[in-house]
């Protein structure tokens, strides 16, 4: 079964410090690992697609990384716009018939 | 652009009663799915459509009813309304299996 765990479940952070998030995951056959964030009373919002071990992406403060059995989203002197809940998705080739398996989120805070 | 479409934002029902939550979307996309979400437990696949016609359950199928006529539309039906239903429902849409997917803004249902 196609199973996404995510770390820490709730991150706070002082505006300009560097942090990271977890998600390890288990999937039948890797079509893709993705990244949102969601903001309260909105719908997720698309961040990074990953699709072999190795590959990394970057936008603004944010960067992306994958190995076999799990994903890092790299925080770099956050701010706190960058507050918001952060979701991590895997789609396999297995039971799951494609569609997005979510973890439960890591609810980032950044303070001023 | 106007992406994934989501109505109405907010509902409330009385137990038994049946709805239809509205989705649709401007990007061509084969596949559209529904997730509920709820406090501690992620977003869930309730039932998900690769194309017009074809329809399937997802994790949490019970209670729910989908169609897909169009390509551009994908409404849940709650058939008799249950406090267990009260969440956040997302629609979301995405052009393939293991692609990224984009989502709506949300309905919130309240069931007392």
């Amino acid at each position: 079964e196609d199973q996404v765990t995510q770390s820490p479940e709730a991150l706070r952070l002082q505006e300009g410090e560097s942090s990271s998030l977890n998600c390890s995951y288990t999937v039948s056959g890797l079509r893709g690992l993705f990244w949102y964030r969601q903001d309260p009373g909105k719908g997720p919002e698309f961040l990074f697609t990953l699709y072999s071990a190795g590959e990394e992406k970057e936008k603004e403060r944010l960067k992306a990384t994958l190995t076999k059995k799990e994903s890092f989203l790299h925080i770099t002197a956050p701010k706190p716009e960058d507050s918001a809940t952060y979701l991590c998705a895997v789609s396999g080739y297995g039971g799951s018939q494609g569609n997005l398996i979510f973890g439960k989120g890591t609810k980032l805070s950044v303070k001023p | 652009n106007a992406g994934v479409t989501q109505t109405p934002k907010f509902q409330v029902l009385k137990t038994g009663q049946s709805m239809t939550l509205q989705c649709a979307q401007d990007m061509n996309h084969e596949y559209m799915s529904w997730y509920r979400q709820d406090p501690g437990m992620g977003l869930r696949l309730i039932h998900y459509s690769v194309g017009a016609g074809i329809t399937d359950q997802g994790e949490v199928p019970n209670g729910y009813n989908v169609s897909r006529s169009t390509t551009e539309d994908f409404p849940l039906r709650l058939l008799s309304a249950a406090p267990s239903q009260t969440s956040v429902y997302f629609c979301a849409s995405s052009f393939g299996a293991g692609t990224e997917a984009f989502f709506g803004q949300g309905t919130r249902l309240t069931v007392v």
